[in-house]
């Protein structure tokens, strides 16, 4: 994948935790960034897209901002029912669509 | 509300050819909006998107995977469909079809539920 991500975050309950995105030729090059999370078991669920919108239904502790060659999810007030595989999306010039490689959130 | 459906064999043999087909309910595979894609994910893996189709018929592919894979589109019938042919054990995933925004970047708002293929003879 040319999108990077850390295998893993944790935090505590009601604590702010942060999964980063890498790509250079996908981000870097401007290209809009989608975020998804997944429960293990079930499809993928859209999470934040175009970089910082959330669809109706998402809590607006979770939010998303773009900036060079990287992009964030941000989740304010970890909770319990947060911790599940998060995924980054966006387009590569080379590639077409490419996911992250996923992080893994644990809530301690 | 938009649903979308996969429906496989399974179990496929290495070397042959995997269809799957995905059915829409609650929207129209026409709306001009929307592309619709497959993506894949391996057991314990991360997720890899195969392909997307527009209802024209008009698709692009994966590059890694351009050379075995097809997508369909049909209209009449509200589904879209993937052939992947000299499928192995590396083809062994989930596979969930989904809606997917007009745009380069576009996102996947619906997905289907998914359906597990497992090659194997």
């Amino acid at each position: 994948s040319v999108l990077t991500q850390p295998p893993s975050v944790s935090g505590a309950p009601g604590q702010r935790v942060t999964i980063s995105c890498t790509g250079a030729s996908s981000i870097g090059a401007g290209y809009d960034v989608h975020w998804y999370q997944q429960f293990p078991g079930r499809a993928p669920r859209l999470l934040i897209y175009d970089n910082n919108n959330r669809p109706s239904g998402v809590p607006d502790r979770f939010s998303g901002s773009k900036s060079g060659t990287s992009a964030s999810l941000a989740i304010t007030g970890l909770q319990a029912e947060d911790e599940a595989d998060y995924y980054c999306q966006s387009y590569d010039s080379s590639l077409k669509k490419v996911f992250g490689t996923g992080t893994k959130v644990t809530v301690l | 509300q938009l649903q979308l459906q996969e429906s496989g064999p399974g179990l496929v043999k290495p070397s042959e050819t995997l269809s799957l087909t995905c059915s829409v309910s609650g929207g129209s595979i026409s709306d001009r909006r929307y592309y619709w894609g497959w993506i894949r994910q391996p057991p314990g893996k991360g997720l890899e998107w195969i392909g997307s189709i527009y209802n024209s018929g008009s698709a692009y592919y994966n590059p890694s995977l351009r050379s075995r894979v097809t997508m369909f589109v049909e209209t009449s019938m509200n589904q879209f469909s993937l052939k992947l042919t000299s499928v192995t054990a590396a083809d062994t995933a989930v596979y969930y079809c989904a809606r997917q925004e007009y745009t380069s970047s576009g996102y996947f708002d619906y997905w289907g539920q998914g359906t597990l293929l497992t090659v194997s003879s």
